[in-house]
């Protein structure tokens, strides 16, 4: 596609339900980042995907958040038995290729708000 | 680990005045350094980097940035600022592979 497309661009849910977060980046793009933008912080960085792997998972805050990526394209983040303080943005974002000279691509994100 | 700190959570500053949004970062290892856009109901965008060579860097939008590595600072300025240029715009480091390590951002909101 044109850009990097994220779906829902909202989601309120309830304390206690799992919520999946969809990221389709731009046709090509080998690598695949997900990023979490909370009120008063930065962007915190949850994994990177390049191809179907995920070389660094070091950003997930706990074992209630996953991901996957199939087919070196689509990706799902999947949040288990939300909380409230993962209300946040979720920004995808993809570059053709690994390192520094890439440039990142950004959809414009999944707000989401856990009651 | 790599670390960026942008002190101004807000700036504002009238149309035409010029304007520096600060940046810091600490890291032990080689950087890479990058000013990343966002506008109003838009995605991130890529405003401009530092990877090597020349320690002033450009946009096409007359913003600059200069890379100074015995204040581990990469300051953006722009001389005359336009009301287009309201975003909030956020400084990131990278090294190795481009996991970028973001700033808290700074807004920049711009008035006649």
């Amino acid at each position: 596609g044109a850009g990097v497309s994220q779906s829902p661009s909202n989601k309120v849910t309830e304390k206690g339900k799992d919520v999946e977060l969809r990221c389709d980046p731009i046709s090509g793009h080998t690598a695949l980042y997900w990023y979490r933008q909370s009120l008063g912080q930065g962007l915190e960085f949850l994994i990177y995907f390049q191809g179907n792997s995920a070389p660094d998972k070091s950003g997930l805050p706990s074992d209630r958040f996953s991901a996957e990526r199939t087919g070196g394209s689509v990706s799902t983040l999947t949040i288990q038995r939300t909380q409230q303080e993962d209300s946040a943005v979720y920004l995808c974002a993809s570059s053709k290729g690994q390192g520094r000279n890439e440039k990142l691509f950004f959809g414009s994100g999944t707000q989401l708000s856990v009651l | 680990a790599q670390s960026v700190t942008q002190l101004d959570s807000q700036v504002p500053v009238f149309e035409e005045a010029p304007v520096e949004l600060r940046c810091n970062y600490s890291s032990s290892v080689s950087v890479y350094l990058f000013w990343y856009v966002q506008y109003p109901n838009q995605g991130l965008q890529l405003l401009l980097k530092y990877l090597s060579g020349s320690t002033l860097v450009e946009s096409i939008n007359g913003f600059e940035a200069e890379f100074n590595k015995s204040q581990t600072s990469f300051h953006l300025r722009k001389p005359s600022v336009h009301i287009s240029d309201t975003a909030e715009y956020f400084c990131a480091v990278a090294t190795g592979f481009q996991k970028l390590v973001f700033g808290t951002g700074t807004r920049l909101l711009v008035s006649p």
